[in-house]
């Protein structure tokens, strides 16, 4: 089965810091995500990578950038954390872009974080 | 524009009652994946079908079922004879040809509570 590892269940962090989400997959997936998750809104797109040092803007990256140094490791920075950004945080790879189309997500167990 | 529109925000049933998950879809692609994923408490999403374009056929998996109709941009999810474990909120997403590296669009997702 694929695993996808985040390195924190919960986070609390304060106003202005610099916050590291960690996610590891074990499957050797080319492509890795950054999800956010909020009540009524659903999972919305942060960044993703299809591949090492890759990275492309998903629906909302204002605020967040990311890091894809190891196939298998997809970070996610939140320069100088805010309020607004406390939520659940997922993280998700799959296969390449041959069959991407195709594959599912395979998701990690979140990270809530809170700032305050 | 992709969307995903789950309309219900809670479902609440009683056990071994049925429930229906609706999930309107809107894309100009003609080539297209539906997905569906579960996420219990513990927080991390479960796939549990896809679905491509151009295969309409219902499709059953013990007490899931999934009822896809291009005609009216749907594809809804039907659970028989709930159980307790089936607690957890359910999303729609989907993924469009045209949608680069494979990322999905994802639904407000559905909270269904099932009390004994």
């Amino acid at each position: 089965d694929v695993k996808v590892t985040q390195s924190s269940r919960y986070l609390v962090k304060r106003t202005g810091e610099k916050v590291f989400l960690e996610c590891v997959q074990d499957m050797d997936h080319e492509n890795m995500f950054w999800y956010r998750q909020d009540p009524g809104l659903g999972l919305r797109l942060i960044y993703f990578s299809y591949d090492v040092k890759m990275k492309e803007k998903g629906d909302i990256p204002e605020g967040y950038s990311v890091s894809r140094e190891k196939k298998e490791r997809f970070s996610l920075i939140l320069e100088s954390a805010s309020t607004n950004q406390t939520s659940m945080y997922l993280c998700a790879s799959s296969k390449g872009q041959d069959s991407s189309y195709n594959s599912p997500l395979h998701f990690g167990n979140g990270t809530r974080l809170t700032v305050t | 524009a992709q969307k995903v529109t789950q309309a219900q925000t809670e479902i609440s049933v009683v056990e071994k009652e049925d429930v229906t998950l609706d999930c309107v879809y809107e894309t100009r692609d003609t080539t297209y994946y539906l997905f569906w994923y579960k996420q219990p408490p513990s927080g991390e999403l479960v796939f549990l079908i896809r679905r491509n374009s151009f295969d309409e056929q219902n499709e059953i998996s013990g007490r899931y079922s999934w009822n896809f109709q291009k005609s009216t941009s749907s594809f809804n999810f039907t659970i028989t004879a709930s159980q307790v474990v089936d607690s957890a909120v359910y999303f729609c997403a989907l993924r469009s040809n045209t949608d680069s590296w494979g990322k999905l669009q994802f639904g407000a997702g559905t909270q269904v509570v099932v009390t004994p």
